[in-house]
């Protein structure tokens, strides 16, 4: 079974770089088989994709978010991060990573880090 | 871009009645990769069906999917109290990964 885990700071402050980790077990990150990405929920509001990354470096961002947000993997430590630039109080959000499985459709969630944007 | 459109926005209903919620895509979808998902506040969403019909692991059998193309249904056969939440519809097929804006079902 997946498993996925945040990490990183739980403050920021405006105009700095939020930086998370996600950490995957139970499976390889270099798999053909997995996309990964990012969402991100504002405290009372909905869920929004951030951006996803496939094993073979292909990145895909939301047009709002493109020019802060960058995606990589690092198979060494089996982990995928996200870095968001330039951030606001609008950033304040829960952060999930998150992957699925191509051949099966199974979408599987980290538990979430709440990153507060505040000085 | 495909655009979900859950209804309604809000359910109030009973526990032990049935719970019907749907969510209409702005163009056809590939039903592999529709999902249902429940949410609870502090919580993470939790995965209840995948490929517009199948149950995640775990997931009891009043809750089921159905639906193609462009309209899905999820529906929960007999409420019981724990049901009382937030759910959301997600296609994540292909970039970007896209969700509803999210059904609250609420206790009557």
């Amino acid at each position: 079974q997946l498993q996925l885990q945040e990490s990183g700071p739980g403050l920021v402050k405006p105009s700095e770089t939020l930086s998370l980790t996600c950490t995957v077990s139970g499976g390889s990150i270099n798999s053909y088989s997995y996309y990964w990405g990012w969402i991100r929920q504002p405290p009372g509001k909905g869920l929004e994709w951030i951006g996803t990354i496939y094993y073979s470096g292909s990145t895909y961002y939301n047009p709002s978010l493109k020019s802060r947000v960058t995606i990589s993997v690092d198979t060494s430590k089996n982990h995928f991060s996200l870095k968001l630039s330039s951030v606001t109080a609008a950033d304040t959000a829960v952060y999930y990573c998150a992957t699925y499985d191509i051949l099966t459709a199974y979408f599987y969630w980290g538990q979430g880090t709440l990153v507060t944007v505040s000085s | 871009e495909i655009v979900l459109t859950q209804s309604p926005g809000t359910l109030s209903l009973s526990p032990g009645e049935r719970a019907t919620l749907s969510c209409r895509a702005s163009q056809s979808v590939s039903s592999s990769y529709l999902a249902w998902y429940q949410q609870k506040p502090g919580q993470a969403p939790r995965l209840l069906i995948y490929g517009a019909s199948s149950r995640a692991t775990g997931i009891p059998d009043r809750f089921s999917g159905s639906g193609s193309g462009t309209d899905f249904t999820l529906t929960i056969s007999r409420l019981e109290p724990e049901d009382f939440a937030v759910y959301y519809c997600q296609h994540y097929g292909s970039s970007p990964w896209t969700f509803g804006q999210g059904t609250k079902v609420e206790i009557k």
